[in-house]
């Protein structure tokens, strides 16, 4: 199993860029969560999705951020416009269908550092 | 929902057992224990969740006190990849909030 895999590792951008992180999660797992991480304030949940239907989007800082799931293999989070105080670690998780203890079982991919100039 | 405390800190020698207590004194009925851990510039990774039975699986042991007010996790034998910040969180086992915020965890480092 490949695990969960992100794009690009690394984004370096200017203020004002559109910035769009992708994600696959791990075959067969109905939840996807996107992250961020800062020194500041550690890990934040963004967005997450239930069978490509985003359930919770109440940790998305501003309109600025959005995301999307087309289908089960493949989601987007994208920035527009983008501002050095994006500047973090995303992170895309995903987790099994099934009892509730599986939600928090979650695979975490490498992660995107994205740094906005 | 239950918090927890950890040591912020641990050594352990390469190959000897390593043993990361937490702390979750408030911990209800109906709340798991997940212990994840994230090595420098990686995801966080999960490791092992637990109601109150001791588990075990390929990675680690999770050892639960009867009272459920602290646990022990248990790297049987540690390498110095094993070196990262272990963090135990506490979660319900109805979706009441979907929040995965770590604490600070404890950084243990293994030595050769």
């Amino acid at each position: 199993d490949a695990g969960v895999i992100q794009s690009p590792r690394h984004e370096v951008t200017e203020m004002g860029q559109e910035v769009t992180l992708r994600c696959k999660p791990i075959s067969g797992h109905d939840y996807l969560f996107w992250y961020r991480q800062t020194m500041m304030r550690g890990l934040e949940l963004l967005i997450y999705f239930n069978n490509n239907v985003p359930i919770d989007d109440s940790g998305m800082p501003e309109d600025r951020f959005s995301a999307k799931m087309p289908n089960a293999s493949f989601s987007t989070l994208k920035i527009q416009p983008s501002e050095p105080r994006d500047s973090a670690v995303y992170f895309c998780a995903s987790s099994l269908p099934g009892t509730s203890p599986k939600f928090y079982e979650q695979y975490f991919g490498p992660g995107t550092r994205l740094t906005v100039t | 929902d239950a918090k927890t405390t950890q040591p912020p800190s641990m050594d352990c020698a390469e190959g000897r057992a390593a043993n990361l207590p937490c702390n979750h004194s408030t911990i209800s009925g109906n709340e798991y224990v997940y212990w994840y851990r994230q090595i420098h510039s990686q995801g966080p990774q999960y490791i092992i969740h637990g109601l109150k039975n001791n588990e075990t699986n390929e990675m680690a042991s999770l050892i639960i006190t009867e009272d459920r007010k602290s646990s022990t996790l248990i790297l049987p034998h540690a390498t110095l990849r094993d070196t990262a910040v272990y963090y135990c969180i506490v979660r319900p086992s109805f979706y009441n909030n979907n929040d995965m915020r770590f604490g600070a965890g404890t950084r243990l480092t293994v030595k050769p």
